[in-house]
């Protein structure tokens, strides 16, 4: 295991359902990341974030909503969420921003949207 | 704009050959490449990184090469096994201030088969 854990693995919601997503990582890392994984299209990252600060969202939808209460842990709240929205859903985790690249990810959250 | 391009797209041996799987990247100023292995229903796992003086890198069965003349990377498996199956993802890190920023390729499909 890669030390990052997220719940739920698998989520059903219909367009009007308000859920959220949960990232926890024990490996005492100080930046969290969500990212996007659609079929067939690269990993799209979706928000950064650095001793609990927001530092890069990358023209998310507002049904999209982070939070980060602390070190460890990451949420993401999903709401009126469209169809397109159906993709797996994956958390990282890095020591520093500066490493931005040595990243450890969790097992992700698929996600479908009815 | 930064890219990374994989090929092939989806790549289907037996049991015990080897085979090579290509990055082609146009990404600037080049920082560091990654590749990720992702077993379906898990996160990518990293699996080597090589920076702009390395020119081959390996992790027991796996070896990455990097061309950074041609931006070119290969990815070799030696003696596959069926444990293999899964995406190979090569992730280019551009350096920028404060940090690094990723550029992920689509991924290359490894099938294993008896």
């Amino acid at each position: 295991e890669t030390g990052v854990t997220q719940t739920p693995r698998h989520l059903v919601m219909g367009m009007t359902n308000k859920k959220s997503l949960k990232c926890e990582q024990h490996l005492g890392h100080n930046a969290m990341y969500w990212y996007k994984q659609s079929a067939k299209k690269p990993l799209e990252l979706m928000f950064v974030y650095n001793f609990k600060e927001q530092t890069e969202n990358n023209s998310v939808p507002s049904r999209f909503s982070p939070e980060c209460p602390n070190s460890s842990h990451l949420f993401l709240h999903l709401h009126t969420l469209q169809p397109e929205d159906s993709a797996l859903y994956l958390c990282a985790s890095s020591q520093e921003l500066a490493t931005y690249n040595e990243q450890f990810f969790g097992p992700g959250t698929r996600l479908t949207v009815l | 704009k930064n890219q990374v391009e994989q090929s092939p797209q989806s790549l289907i041996i037996l049991e015990g050959k080897n085979c090579t799987l290509q990055c082609n990247y146009t990404v600037s100023p080049f920082s560091n490449l990654r590749w990720y292995k992702q077993d379906t229903g898990r996160g990518p796992v990293s699996l080597t990184i090589m920076t702009f003086s390395e020119n081959t890198k390996s992790n027991g069965r796996y070896t990455a090469t990097l061309d950074a003349d041609t931006k070119q990377s290969s990815l070799h498996i030696t003696a596959s096994q069926l444990s293999d199956s899964a995406s190979y993802i090569c992730v280019v890190s551009a350096r920028r201030g404060g940090g690094n920023k990723l550029t992920f390729g689509t991924g290359t499909q490894l099938k294993v088969e008896l």
